[in-house]
């Protein structure tokens, strides 16, 4: 597609329940980025994936979060046990051979 | 782990001033970049830069990065009303993830 897409674009949930939020990246782009926004503040890095290797999870805050990426494109953010802190903007990037970062519009994620 | 430090955290300023944003890093690294975030929106690449002392211009931004490879700053010459948002520097190492600054909300009264 000609960007990249996320859904949904706003998620409410009740806290406890599960969430997933799906990233649709560029074609072709083999390095896909997770954030997390709070209102107001910088961007959390959350995990990393990069073609065929070892995803980098080293942003994760805590085993309540994973990430899949199938196929090299789609990937899904699965936070389970929401949590009220767990509330931001989810936001996905993706970039290609010269590391510039597309991000999407972003999932706005309140627990209730 | 690498840190990357932005500052100020907030600045005002009068249509027509001058607005610089300073980022600095713990660690050396291999490139830096520089995105703009406007409220309500997601970050947008401005550029990359690469090389020990590069400098850059993209029509009134200037945009700069250390010799050591530590640091960069964003200077905007005359604000204008369009360059209100968030600028966030982000560096690289090689083939991790970048890392992002805390980013510098810029205001600007017309």
């Amino acid at each position: 597609g000609a960007g990249v897409s996320q859904s949904p674009s706003n998620k409410v949930t009740e806290k406890g329940k599960d969430v997933e939020l799906r990233c649709d990246p560029i074609s072709g782009h083999t390095a896909l980025y997770w954030y997390r926004q709070s209102l107001g503040q910088g961007l959390e890095f959350l995990i990393y994936f990069q073609g065929n290797s070892a995803p980098d999870k080293s942003g994760l805050p805590s085993d309540r979060f994973s990430a899949e990426r199938t196929g090299g494109s789609v990937s899904t953010l699965t936070i389970q046990r929401t949590q009220q802190e767990d509330s931001a903007v989810y936001l996905c990037a993706c970039s290609g051979a010269n590391n510039e970062q597309f991000f999407g519009p972003g999932t706005r994620l309140t627990v209730l | 782990g690498q840190q990357v430090m932005q500052i100020p955290q907030y600045q005002h300023v009068q249509e027509g001033e001058d607005f610089t944003t300073y980022c600095n890093s713990s660690t050396t690294l291999s490139n830096i970049q520089w995105y703009k975030q406007r409220p309500g929106g997601h970050p947008v690449f401005l550029i990359q830069l690469v090389k020990s002392g590069e400098v850059k211009k993209q029509k009134r931004l200037t945009f700069q990065f250390g010799e050591a490879k530590k640091n960069s700053s964003l200077h905007i010459t005359a604000t204008q009303t369009t360059d209100v948002g968030t600028y966030f520097c982000a560096g690289g190492t090689g083939r991790r993830a970048l890392t992002f600054g805390s980013g510098t909300r810029l205001q600007v009264q017309p």
